[in-house]
């Protein structure tokens, strides 16, 4: 069964330092690679999508994220934290075409220090 | 369009009353899902439907039924409620299902708390 570990529960970082936060999936083939933010209250948002093709993958917000397959790794980064962007995220992986099921990891709290 | 919409917001249960989540949505969208959200749990799939009658079961179904007789809406039954069913419930929809290339989309929630 294909599962999400998100080591770190809790990170604070101050505003204008860079961010990575990391994900590690369990899946034998190529899975398709979410990263979702929520927000105090809020559903979730989708910020980028890997699925195929250039392991590099852009996003909404100024995030981006590295598929790299050997790491079994999608860490999510951005090179300058805003204050608005403390929140919750949320990595999730599907194992492949024709599955219907999103699985989560446990999220990692992002704080941010003015 | 309202997206997908979720009602109630927040509801309290005592231990075995019943209940129905409604989950609607107007994009015509043939996949819907049910995820249940508890602190340092992540988001689980409870039940998911690709398709007016056509449901099946998630990771933590027990607990929870779900019928699909519209494409818009998805409502998740509590026949019995318990405690451990105390979380929030997001439905969520797509175009297809999570391994299309199509974005889903998450209701505001519903928070349950059963007594």
């Amino acid at each position: 069964a294909q599962s999400v570990t998100q080591p770190d529960i809790h990170i604070t970082v101050s505003e204008g330092a860079s961010l990575e936060l990391r994900c590690n999936y369990s899946y034998g083939a190529t899975p398709y690679l979410f990263w979702y933010v929520q927000s105090p209250g809020q559903g979730l948002q989708l910020l980028l999508k890997y699925f195929s093709g250039d392991t590099l993958v852009q996003g909404i917000k100024g995030f981006e994220a590295e598929f790299k397959r050997s790491q079994s790794s999608f860490n999510l980064r951005k090179p300058s934290v805003h204050w608005s962007d403390a929140a919750e995220y949320f990595c999730a992986v599907v194992s492949g075409a024709g599955s219907y099921q999103l699985t989560f990891g446990k999220g990692t709290k992002l704080s941010v220090i003015p | 369009n309202a997206g997908v919409t979720q009602t109630p917001k927040f509801q309290v249960l005592k231990t075995g009353q019943s209940m129905t989540l409604q989950c609607a949505q107007d994009m015509n969208h043939e996949y819907m899902s049910w995820y249940r959200q508890d602190p340092g749990m992540g988001l689980r799939l409870i039940h998911y439907s690709v398709g007016a009658g056509i449901t099946d079961q998630g990771e933590v179904p027990n607990g929870y039924n779900v019928s699909r007789s519209t494409t818009e809406d998805f409502p998740l039954r509590l026949l019995s409620a318990a405690p451990s069913q105390t979380s929030v419930y997001f439905c969520a929809s797509s175009l297809q299902g999570p391994s299309s290339y199509n974005e889903q989309f998450f209701g505001p929630g519903t928070r349950l708390t059963v007594l």
